[in-house]
């Protein structure tokens, strides 16, 4: 089946430094990937559609200058939660969608996620 | 666009019961609809997905949901539950027909007693 790999999975980081997280389709294509913070017992929260090749696309709220994305290739997409701060600690969830026909009506593949803490 | 609500944020049953959660989407047209599962500190994984081909869908581990039209309804069940099926499930569906997003409920965490 379709592989998701997200790293790290968990990360642990002072205040004022940046965290890049990776998410890579293992096995397939992906022409959009998908990023979102989870929050404690609380559902998906959508913060930006990657997009190979081209700029994300952020959900309102979603401060871009603080969450860059870059999808440089069908099978990568990065998160880099810059100058980090104690708010920004949450559960970071990718997900992917196959290339090929790959709508809304397919499935999305998760990474496991990342449990970023800023202290 | 389209919605899902699920009914009950938590869901406790005994180990061997009857599971049974609860979905009901918002659409004036059939919808695709998902159920995923998520584990502690994992991501989610399809359980299984509804497409109109059929109104009864099976899924793994067991699972199974019916597409109810008539009651906007997308519920899934489960004969008997194991200790194993404890985690968070969520009712997805796509925003739009066709579009790139999903939308997804608020999840009903599913507590297994002994």
């Amino acid at each position: 089946g379709a592989v998701v790999s997200q790293h790290p999975s968990w990360v642990i980081c002072k205040s004022g430094t940046s965290v890049k997280i990776e998410c890579r389709s293992l096995d397939f294509q992906a022409t959009t990937m998908f990023w979102y913070r989870q929050f404690p017992k609380q559902s998906l929260m959508l913060m930006a559609t990657s997009n190979e090749g081209s700029k994300a696309t952020y959900e309102q709220g979603v401060e871009k200058d603080k969450f860059l994305i870059n999808h440089a290739s069908l099978t990568l997409s990065t998160l880099t939660v810059t100058s980090a701060h104690p708010e920004d600690s949450s559960f970071y969830i990718c997900s992917a969608r196959d290339r090929v026909g790959g709508t809304s009506n397919q499935p999305q593949h998760f990474g496991d996620g990342t449990r970023l803490s800023i202290l | 666009a389209q919605s899902v609500t699920q009914l009950g944020s938590h869901v406790s049953v005994s180990e061997g019961a009857l599971v049974l959660l609860r979905c009901n989407y918002s659409s004036s047209v059939p919808p695709y609809l998902f159920w995923y599962v998520q584990y502690p500190n994992q991501g989610l994984q399809l359980l299984l997905k509804y497409t109109s081909a059929a109104t009864l869908v099976k899924g793994i581990n067991g699972f199974e949901a019916e597409f109810k039209k008539s009651e906007t309804s997308f519920h899934l069940t489960k004969p008997s539950a194991h200790m194993s099926d404890a985690a968070e499930y969520f009712c997805a569906v796509p925003q739009t027909p066709g579009g790139f997003k999903t939308i997804f409920g608020a999840g009903t965490r599913l507590f297994v007693k002994a």
